[in-house]
């Protein structure tokens, strides 16, 4: 029973492209995340929504489009793939809005040459 | 804003040692800490969550502590073994935003 999913696991494309990552959870949670973990292993959040609903924009490029379709699903696409774009990006969900714990996806590697 | 800090950046020890991991931030005004383990090319998986009210969570061998006035959390974990091996991450809670270290890198030698 996997808790919360993503996919592709690994994604390589070329610079300009636009691509789009899924991330499920059947956890019955509120609230989903979305996270950039850069080379050096920092994580930093990029979108939250509880309930369908935009939360938390963190200072993403517009480039970036999440959608929430329903509570168990958050997606993220991405337009005009940039070489820095490259990075692990997890999915996370929680029950509610703060003072939760966080169950994080298995991460997608994006590669862009 | 808030900032994160882990020390060390990587840590190796013998199996069987006691060791201590540390998080330092920089606003007190947090709501929870938690520790997180990742493994190489996995995600995250959630060890202990401390509320602000909390001084400390203890799961087997592992015990964290908090100490909010400091900004400090300490990850205690007894008896290490290989398995053990892994990046440990803290991450703070504020107004819905979790903010994260970059993370210890454990070695435990068998």
């Amino acid at each position: 029973d996997t808790a919360v999913s993503q996919t592709p696991k690994y994604l390589v494309t070329q610079m300009g492209n636009d691509k789009s990552i899924k991330c499920e959870q059947n956890l019955g949670h509120d609230t989903m995340y979305w996270y950039k973990q850069d080379s050096k292993k920092f994580l930093k959040i990029m979108f939250s929504y509880n309930n369908k609903e935009l939360i938390i924009n963190e200072t993403v490029p517009n480039r970036f489009s999440p959608k929430s379709p329903d509570k168990a699903h958050l997606n993220l696409h991405i337009n005009s793939l940039e070489l820095g774009d490259s990075a692990v990006y997890f999915c996370a969900s929680s029950i509610g809005l703060a003072g939760d714990t966080q169950y994080f996806g298995p991460g997608t590697r994006l590669t862009v040459l | 804003k808030q900032e994160v800090t882990q020390i060390p950046a990587a840590l190796s020890v013998p199996e069987g040692e006691n060791l201590v991991l540390n998080c330092s931030f920089t606003d007190s005004a947090i709501y929870n800490l938690q520790w997180f383990r990742q493994d190489p090319g996995k995600g995250l998986t959630s060890l202990l969550l401390i509320q602000s009210s909390q001084r400390e969570q203890t799961s087997g061998r592992l015990n964290a502590s908090l100490d909010k006035s400091s900004g400090r959390s300490t990850l205690y974990i007894a008896a290490s073994q290989p398995g053990d091996s892994a990046t440990y991450l803290c991450a703070v809670e504020n107004f819905n935003k979790f903010y994260f270290g970059s993370g210890t890198k454990l070695n435990v030698k068998p």
